[in-house]
């Protein structure tokens, strides 16, 4: 069993709608969760950094981590074209948030 | 902006020789950086963690003596690999943050091909 699931997809939405990402990890450890996105042929881009438990929200992004549930989310309102990319949910425990281990990343489509 | 400048993007080269991959932080100081390879449609895989003014510590499996690691100032990283093979080509990112409880920023990655 990974250390860390996510469905790799591929999930595609229309436009405008909500789109909901989602990683379970096992190593209860893990203190540290963050999205990155990333688009082809580029390296991965922060997205959202959370520690701990909780919510937090930018802009049309909303991350919650349930640790209770070892479950994470990442949310995004009003879709457009332009997040068509492939989101990693990463992870770490221990010393910080360097040492990070990455879910396989879900590669989503935003229709036009 | 881009917090961590990685280069070149994209490098091709014969098999048996040696390609040299530059990681710079900018603006800030790192005494860590990391390395990452990523197949086509794959996650990223830790490759080996980069300490300024010592030895890299390397992940299972990662052969030290081909993919060499130079941490000689706080901005600059660099990953050799060597005597290259056509199994070697992939995506290799490197990271870097600001401190221990930072989270990691990424290079945009150089894709190797060998041929």
């Amino acid at each position: 069993q990974k250390e860390v699931e996510q469905d790799p997809g591929p999930l595609s939405v229309p436009e405008g709608a909500i789109v909901s990402l989602n990683c379970t990890y096992s190593n209860s450890a893990f203190q540290y969760f963050m999205w990155y996105r990333q688009y082809s042929r580029k390296g991965p881009e922060l997205l959202m950094y959370t520690y701990s438990s909780g919510n937090k929200e930018d802009g049309r992004f909303t991350a919650q981590v349930d640790k209770s549930s070892k479950y994470i989310s990442l949310f995004i309102r009003d879709s457009q074209p332009s997040d068509s990319a492939t989101y990693l949910c990463a992870m770490s425990a221990g010393r910080g948030a360097q040492k990070l281990v990455f879910g396989q990343g879900t590669r989503l489509t935003i229709n036009p | 902006g881009a917090v961590v400048s990685q280069h070149p993007s994209w490098v091709i080269c014969k098999s048996g020789t040696s390609v040299k991959i530059e990681c710079r932080s900018l603006d800030f100081q790192a005494t860590t950086m990391f390395w990452y390879r990523q197949f086509p449609k794959q996650s990223l895989m830790l490759m080996a963690t980069s300490n300024e003014g010592s030895k890299a510590t390397y992940e299972q499996g990662v052969e030290k003596d081909k993919f060499l690691i130079n941490h000689a100032s706080l901005t600059l990283s660099t990953l050799t690999v060597t005597s290259a093979h056509p199994e070697d080509s992939s995506f290799y990112i490197c990271s870097a943050s600001w401190g221990v409880n930072s989270p990691l920023h990424f290079g945009n990655g150089t894709r190797l091909t060998v041929t």
